[in-house]
């Protein structure tokens, strides 16, 4: 069966570029989308097919989709940001979370 | 605005059914389109989906857990209601309800806050 592949952990300087990646079998004909969960919270939306953004969302986090890798970038990435990351799609009528990633902002 | 909220047993015993009710608001369930999913975390663990149910009461089941769970409507179109029977202490877990709108590539957005659930001896 299909399964998302996330790095476990990403470290990122305040105000520098977090690269969050997902990877999957020709991922990049599907459209992923990505939710933040910070500690003892729910996971909230913040990425939607590939690359749109809820109403809500800072415009510092873009999203990219393309060969068997999807991408949540960060830029300009503040202490607030420091969460754990889940992309998400779909296998047929099933849906696939990856492993996640924790993003420490230090 | 769309809240949901999740409510059932915080203690089960392993063999035991967990039955969660999800209660939501700011949509209807009659509205073709709309869905409710459930999704659980196990403590510092990643989510994992578990099942789905739409408008038309299409329904759709985690396969590695779709001879255990059951999802439904219920006649009030408020709530949606999931059972998953035999628990076993690696079922432990927060369990999320979330809205989804059906289309191919469907997100779920947003969630309810969660309920723990322990199962334990």
């Amino acid at each position: 069966s299909s399964e998302l592949r996330q790095p476990p952990s990403v470290s990122v300087s305040p105000g520098q570029t977090a690269s969050i990646t997902c990877s999957g079998d020709n991922l990049g004909e599907k459209f992923v989308s990505w939710y933040q969960q910070k500690p003892g919270q729910s996971p909230v939306l913040v990425m939607y097919q590939d690359k749109k953004r809820p109403s809500g969302i800072p415009d510092r986090f873009s999203g990219s989709n393309s060969g068997t890798t999807a991408t949540l970038t960060i830029s300009g990435t503040q202490s607030m940001d420091e969460a754990d990351f889940y992309c998400q799609t779909w296998d047929s009528n099933f849906v696939l979370f990856g492993g996640g990633t924790k993003l420490t902002v230090l | 605005q769309i809240t949901l909220k999740e409510s059932g047993p915080t203690l089960l015993k392993p063999t035991q059914t967990l039955t969660l009710t999800c209660a939501f608001s700011g949509f209807s369930l009659t509205t073709s389109g709309e869905g409710v999913g459930w999704i659980r975390q196990p403590p510092g663990k990643a989510l994992e989906w578990l099942a789905l149910v739409y408008w038309n009461d299409d329904k759709h089941y985690s396969p590695s857990l779709h001879n255990r769970l059951t999802i439904t409507k219920d006649p009030s179109n408020t709530r949606v209601v999931l059972t998953m029977t035999n628990m076993d202490p690696v079922d432990t877990a927060t369990y999320f309800c979330t809205h989804n709108i059906r289309s191919t590539w469907a997100w779920f957005d947003p969630w309810g806050q969660g309920t723990l659930v322990t199962v334990s001896s």
